[in-house]
Order: C-alpha cells, then sequence, then structure tokens
C-alpha cells in the first residue's frame, strides 16, 4: 500500500544555518505533495506544496524539491531559526484521480540550537 | 478571524457512550477533513469531505461517522468509542483540492481519552 516516510526522525542544526528534511514516498502516480509543520501543542501548518509536474517550488526561505525518478521529497529551510524548531510532516495525495484523499508521513522533528 | 474551531478540546468519555465533536470553519471552504494523531503513527486520515453532503473515507474510517448538511460544519461522530479511540483529532478545510487552492487550515485539535 501507499506509504510516506521520511528519513530521519530527529534533525539538529545550529541557528543560521540551512535546514533539509526529507521524505520518500512510495506511490509513483501520487500527483500532489505538501509539507506541514507542526509547533508542540498547535495543529499543523501548510508550508508548501508541489505538483508531480514540478520538479522545485519555492517560497519565503523554504524550497521543495521533487525527485520523481527515486520517489524522493525534500525540504529545504534556508538560515534556519529558532522559530523553526518543530515537527515537519510531508504529505501526498495518492492519485490524481482522488484528490480527498491524504497520507502523512511520520514527521521530523527539527531543533534549532542558538 | 479566520478560523477552523472544534469542540470540545478535551474529552474524557467512558466505553461505548456516543459523543460528537463538531468542527466549524467561517472560511467558506468546500473541503474538510478529519484526522488522528497517535504517537509513532503520524497522522492518518479519517473522513474527508470535497463539499455538502459529500463525504468519503479515508485510511481508518472504522468506527467513526461524519455528515456534511452544511458547508461550514462537518461533526464527527463515535457511535460506540472504545479505548483504541484514544487519540489526539484534527479537524482541516482548504478552499477546494485544486492546486494553487488546496492549503489546508488546521482546527485546535480535540484530544479523546476514552477509558
Amino acid at each position: 500500500g501507499e506509504s510516506v516516510g521520511l528519513h530521519l526522525p530527529t534533525l539538529s542544526v545550529q541557528e543560521g544555518d540551512n535546514s533539509i528534511i526529507n521524505c520518500a514516498y512510495s506511490n509513483s502516480a501520487s500527483d500532489y505533495f505538501i509539507w506541514y509543520k507542526q509547533e508542540s501543542g498547535k495543529g499543523p501548518q501548510f508550508i508548501i506544496d508541489i505538483r508531480s509536474n514540478m520538479d522545485k517550488r519555492q517560497g519565503q526561505r523554504v524550497t521543495v524539491l521533487l525527485n520523481k525518478t527515486v520517489k524522493h521529497l525534500s525540504l529545504q529551510i534556508a538560515a534556519t531559526q529558532p522559530g523553526d524548531s518543530a515537527v515537519y510532516f510531508c504529505a501526498e495525495t495518492p492519485s490524481s484521480g482522488n484528490t480527498g484523499k491524504l497520507i502523512f508521513g511520520q514527521g521530523t522533528t527539527l531543533q534549532v540550537k542558538p | 478571524e479566520a478560523q477552523v474551531t472544534q469542540n470540545p478540546r478535551y474529552l474524557i468519555t467512558v466505553t461505548g457512550k456516543k459523543l460528537t465533536v463538531t468542527c466549524s470553519q467561517n472560511m467558506n471552504h468546500e473541503y474538510m477533513s478529519w484526522y488522528r494523531q497517535d504517537p509513532g503513527l503520524g497522522l492518518r486520515q479519517i473522513y474527508y469531505s470535497m463539499n455538502v453532503e459529500v463525504t468519503d473515507k479515508g485510511d481508518v474510517p472504522e468506527g467513526y461517522k461524519v455528515s456534511r448538511k452544511e458547508k461550514r460544519n462537518f461533526p464527527l461522530i463515535l457511535e460506540s468509542p472504545s479505548p483504541n479511540q484514544t487519540s489526539l483529532y484534527f479537524c482541516a478545510s482548504s478552499l477546494s483540492r485544486v492546486f494553487g487552492r488546496a492549503e489546508q487550515y488546521f482546527g485546535p485539535g480535540t484530544r479523546l481519552t476514552v477509558t
């Protein structure tokens, strides 16, 4: 069945460095991918999304890269700040024919050291 | 203020006692969805609704019911709760599921304990 996984449960970075959070997915028919940030005690918050016909998308301080050949997704955060400390989830829509369904990975905890 | 609200925020109940968790959004969003979050399992989708009167199962629908009679509300019903439904529940909504309009807004969560 479909699964979405993150490579590392925890990532620790120095403030000001760039962070890269990785995600692997198994369904080659997946059409749409999203990154969410969840701070302690809060609901997830949308960061950025990308469609399967794209390989890169940029937002404010964040970039998502999609490599369909190896079914890999990454989130890059530039100049990481203490406020970036949170759990990051990738999620996918398994097919273009069923856009309502969403499958989440288990999450990577980003710790930013001052 | 644009938001998704859930009630109650915390609930402790006993096995078999029917309960409803309400979800409401004030953004005129078409799409709404329920998730549960458990340690080590991440977020799993329970049910979703593409629009009024249109609902469909997510990955873990067993033991849950939903309804979408109006656009703003999407209640989650547990007809006969069991201890394995103890979890943190999130409701979310988005304008649609079309790329560029699919940003989901999540509610604050409902922590449910079934004894």
